[in-house]
């Protein structure tokens, strides 16, 4: 089983709302990433998670709230976010290798975020 | 801020033609990465090339890396429609995982 799998695929909320971007993944990687991307653009990280523990964070703002349960399961926790928020937040997954050893990474299809 | 820089923004050829994408990057890498996202959906990857690699193929793709030059350039050959999507290198420097994206190319391939 190669796939990334995230949910829901689309969601709208508000900017006082509560939400949870899951992702989910069966490949034994280790290494887990959350992307947001805005149209037209390329894919900017946000989190790295390495064996379950958080490994990078591109100082993104605190209303964005990463966990990795298990080492299958990313979520990323949303709360009271801004319209510009609005996006496509892509999971990924690799083999754990830094630097030289650095692996390819396995894409889901994201979740299309509208923040109102 | 981005690593790396690709030219063309964007290309439109006829099926059947080569496609070729060029890419730029400002700092020593230990691997580049090409990946391919049809509209709006994930990316999907392609070729990884070292930074000891010169050309690297995989079916109708074809990715040389000129690490004295910082560029890599992917060529698509007899292209298909269904090779129509947004190309992006992406860069892996230093030590850590991160992948650093180039803002990607735009292919059309016409019936």
């Amino acid at each position: 089983d190669t796939e990334v799998t995230q949910t829901p695929k689309h969601l709208v909320m508000g900017m006082t709302n509560k939400k949870s971007l899951k992702c989910e993944q069966h490949m034994g990687h280790r290494a887990m990433y959350w992307y947001k991307q805005k149209a037209k653009k390329p894919p900017e990280l946000m989190f790295v998670y390495s064996y379950e523990k958080l490994s990078i964070n591109e100082s993104v703002p605190s209303r964005f709230s990463p966990e990795c349960p298990n080492s299958s399961l990313l979520n990323l926790h949303l709360h009271a976010l801004q319209p510009e928020d609005s996006a496509l937040y892509l999971c990924a997954s690799s083999q754990v290798g830094q630097g030289p050893l650095a692996r390819e990474q396995y894409f889901g299809p994201g979740t299309r975020l509208t923040v109102t | 801020s981005q690593q790396g820089e690709e030219d063309p923004q964007a290309l439109s050829i006829q099926e059947g033609e080569n496609a070729t994408m060029n890419c730029s990057y400002k700092t020593s890498i230990n691997n580049l990465q090409w990946y391919r996202q049809n509209s709006g959906r994930g990316l999907v990857h392609l070729i990884l090339i070292r930074s000891n690699e010169r050309e690297k193929h995989s079916g109708r793709l074809r990715v040389t890396l000129d690490t004295s030059k910082k560029s890599s350039s992917l060529l698509i050959t007899a292209s298909r429609a269904a090779d129509t999507a947004s190309y992006f290198c992406a860069t892996v420097g230093g030590s850590n995982y991160k992948l650093t994206f180039g803002k990607g190319t735009l292919l059309t391939v016409n019936p």
